[in-house]
Parts: C-alpha cells; structure tokens; sequence
C-alpha cells in the first residue's frame, strides 16, 4: 500500500516568494494533517482536514499560510509570502479510523 | 486544554543500557495514548499505542503502560541499539469526539553510543 507522499522533498525559495507544498494521503483515509516541524517549536499543527472539511486552522500561521483539499486524495499548502523564519520541515499526515497517523518524509523548506 | 510532557529533553546511553523516557499528559476525556519514533529524513512513525487504564503497548523491544492514576505512559527499552537513536514522541488523540487529532509531547533525542 502506498504511504503518504509528499513534494517537493526540498525547496529553496528567496524571501516574499509564493511556494506550494503538495501532499497525497493514504488512500481511503478520511483525515489530513499538516504540521511544521522546527527543533525550537517541534511539532505545530498549521491545519486538519476531516472528509475534505477543515476542520482546524492553527491560529499563528493564518495570515500567510493556506491549506487546501482539492480531493480526497490530495492537498495543498501554500506559504505566501515567505519569510526566513518559515524555513522548517513541513510534514503531511493521514489516518483512518483507527486513529494512528500515518506521516510523509516530509518538505524541507529553506527561505533565504 | 489536553497537554503532553516529555520530561527529557535529550538521552545519551550507550549499547545494552536501559532505556526510560518519561511521559504524563493532561486530557479532560478519555485518551488512547501513542508512541512515535523518527529517524533522520523521515517522518515519525507510529510504534504502538494503548486505549485503556493498564493496557501495555508494545513494539521493536519497546514497551509502555496506560497509567490512569499516575496520568503516565513511560517508554521503556531493557537494552538500546545504536540503531534506536531517533526522536521520540508521546502523543494523545481523544477519540470520543468528532475529531482524529493528536497532541504530541517535544520529543526526545536519544542518542546511543556504540
């Protein structure tokens, strides 16, 4: 079975750039997470999509981060502008009913 | 609001050491409580889980007990492998409601020497 799959693995943007993360979940998989993921912070939670619905945004990163479900089987996170301080590892996740997530390798996001 | 505390931040051993990273949560419902390992350049990985009051979770030579008493949920490795360093993550999901999010703890860096 196919896991999560994110792209791109690495992006090097310059700041005040517009940059899209993508992300396909596990198929048949009713739950989508985004995190970002820094050594200071660990691991925030930017949005959670249930059944293509969001469900949660994370209060800090709504100014200039947008996630999407487009389908059940893909999504979107769209970071405009981007400044120095966004640079981290941007992490999808899905689960089913059981409720163990399962994650991507992740984007690693570098703004310059 | 629900809550997870990892007590270390980091945990240096070498080979054959036992390993304890402790974890207690705060939750106002009934969580199932979780284990995640990553290594470097991957994402975290599910190790095991529990859902009830005394229920041992177990993987890998991994092992964790449900402690409703002591609000807990202690990892614990009788003899580390080089190849256990990773970061480790406790995490609780509250899944009598409508949602299937977790809350994790900060992690644990373990680090063990050969």
């Amino acid at each position: 079975d196919a896991g999560v799959t994110q792209t791109p693995r690495h992006e090097v943007a310059e700041k005040g750039q517009t940059i899209i993360l993508k992300c396909e979940p596990v198929s048949g998989h009713n739950d989508l997470f985004w995190y970002r993921q820094t050594k200071i912070q660990g691991l925030e939670l930017l949005s959670y999509f249930r059944s293509k619905s969001l469900m949660e945004d994370g209060g800090a990163f709504k100014d200039r981060f947008k996630a999407e479900m487009l389908n059940s089987s893909f999504s979107t996170l769209k970071i405009q502008p981007t400044e120095p301080k966004d640079s981290a590892v941007y992490l999808c996740a899905s689960s089913g009913n059981t409720g163990q997530l399962y994650f991507g390798e992740g984007s690693k996001l570098t703004v310059l | 609001g629900d809550s997870v505390t990892q007590t270390e931040g980091q945990v240096a051993l070498s080979e054959e050491d036992f390993l304890t990273i402790h974890c207690n949560y705060s939750a106002s419902g009934y969580p199932a409580l979780f284990w995640y390992v990553q290594y470097p350049g991957e994402g975290p990985q599910f190790l095991f889980r529990a859902s009830r009051d005394k229920e041992k979770g177990s993987s890998r030579g991994f092992e964790a007990t449900y402690d409703k008493g002591t609000t807990s949920f202690h990892l614990r490795k009788a003899s580390v492998q080089e190849s256990d360093s990773a970061v480790y993550y406790c995490a609780l999901g509250i899944f009598n409601t409508n949602t299937g999010k977790l809350t994790f703890g900060d992690g644990t860096v373990l680090t063990v020497k050969p």
